[in-house]
Order: C-alpha cells, then structure tokens, then sequence
C-alpha cells in the first residue's frame, strides 16, 4: 500500500494562475520534505517541516509556499506558476528520533506540474 | 555536507554484479553515505547508507573504504529493473535531509 500519496499525478495550469499539491502520508513520521526535480535534473531540496517547524532552503524561491496542517498532510503552493516551474514535484517524509533513526526518506510518486 | 563525484553513465549486463563508484574525498567523520535509486518516473527509492562499517540488505552492498573518502555500491544480480539513475548522498543529517547530485545512469541490458 502507498505510504506516501501526492495528488493530483499530473497537473497542467497557465501561467500565473496559483496551484497546490498535496501530500499525504500513512507513516506518522514527523520530517515531511518537498523537492523540485526538472527534466532531466537531480531533486532539489525546496523546504521541509520538522514537525511544526518550517525549513526552508536559501535559494527556494518566494513563489513557493507550504502548509502542514496537521501531522498527515503537507501542501505545495506556487502563487504565480512560471514557465520555469514546470517540473516534478517530489514528496517525502522521514522519522526523526533517537531509537529509530535510519535515515531513509520515503518518497511519493510525485506530481508534473506542466505550466503553459 | 561533503560533495560526492560519481560516473555520469554506466553499463551493465543482466545477471551480472554491478559496482558503482562513488567519490567523496572532503567527507567528516560525522557524515554518513547513502544510496538512493530513481527509476525513471518514480520517486527515489531508498537503496542503503552506511557511516564507516559495509554494509549489506536485501537490495545491496555498500562497501566504503578504510579512509572513508569513497565508496562502492555493489548489486549483486543485475536484472533489468534495475536500470535507474542512483545518487551517492553524503551528509551529517541521520533523520534525512538530503541533496542529491547528479547521480550515475545505469542501465542493464540482456
């Protein structure tokens, strides 16, 4: 069973209208992540919440936004979507604590986001 | 966290093992090596990580050498799944936080 579900898959939307993806996980882990993968492209780390704590990477644009209303749930918001954002966007949760640390992230499918 | 140096593109025949490199010369004691493969369209997938000792799961072998400053990920049986891109990974995060590079494109053949 899919542990880690972003929805929706594929997403296509016009330039400068807002969009959000979600994430949800059925893991309870506390670390959720969000990364950028463009074609051909490593990911690259966007932000993550530590728990309630939100993390955001130096060079992550302003345009993206994120919300974690509870533990389950983490959503991407891009305000105004430029042709440059078209990509995948890659959903990931991990635990943090002493005993049961590994390390391993647990990554979604992911969500293509095409911008026209 | 250290930067790690990997072939951009490797082959290997199906069947057979396949070791792939990985540099990390500037690596700290504190930093542990992790392997993630993505296979095309999916999300990463975690293979394994290791911190000074090798290591073995059902997926792999991590085998990282006495200095530390590289490592080896070894698939015993390649088969034709298998073919992905994998990232070598290093970083002082033991809860995840990862950046990956650009990893080495692997592909198995019959």
């Amino acid at each position: 069973d899919a542990m880690v579900i972003q929805n929706p898959r594929y997403q296509v939307t016009q330039f400068g209208k807002p969009v959000t993806l979600s994430c949800s996980q059925t893991l309870n882990h506390n670390v959720m992540y969000w990364y950028q993968q463009k074609s051909s492209q490593a990911p690259k780390l966007l932000f993550h919440y530590y728990d309630k704590d939100f993390n955001n990477e130096a060079d992550t644009p302003d345009n993206f936004q994120s919300r974690r209303p509870n533990t389950s749930f983490c959503f991407l918001d891009i305000r105004s979507p430029g042709l440059g954002d078209t990509a995948m966007y890659l959903c990931a949760t991990s635990r943090d604590g002493s005993a049961f640390n590994t390390g391993e992230l647990f990554f979604g499918e992911g969500s293509r986001l095409t911008v026209l | 966290d250290a930067k790690t140096t990997q072939p951009p593109s490797m082959d290997c025949a199906e069947g057979r093992a396949a070791n792939l490199p990985c540099n990390h010369s500037t690596i700290s004691g504190n930093e542990y090596v992790y392997w993630y493969r993505q296979i095309h369209s999916q999300g990463p997938q975690y293979i394994i990580h290791g911190l000074k000792n090798n290591e073995t799961n059902e997926m792999a072998s991590l085998i990282i050498t006495e200095d530390r400053k590289s490592s080896t990920l070894i698939l015993p049986h390649a088969t034709l799944r298998d073919t992905a891109v994998y990232y070598c990974i290093v970083t002082t995060d033991s809860w995840g936080k990862l950046q990956f590079g650009a990893g080495t494109q692997v592909v198995v053949t019959p």
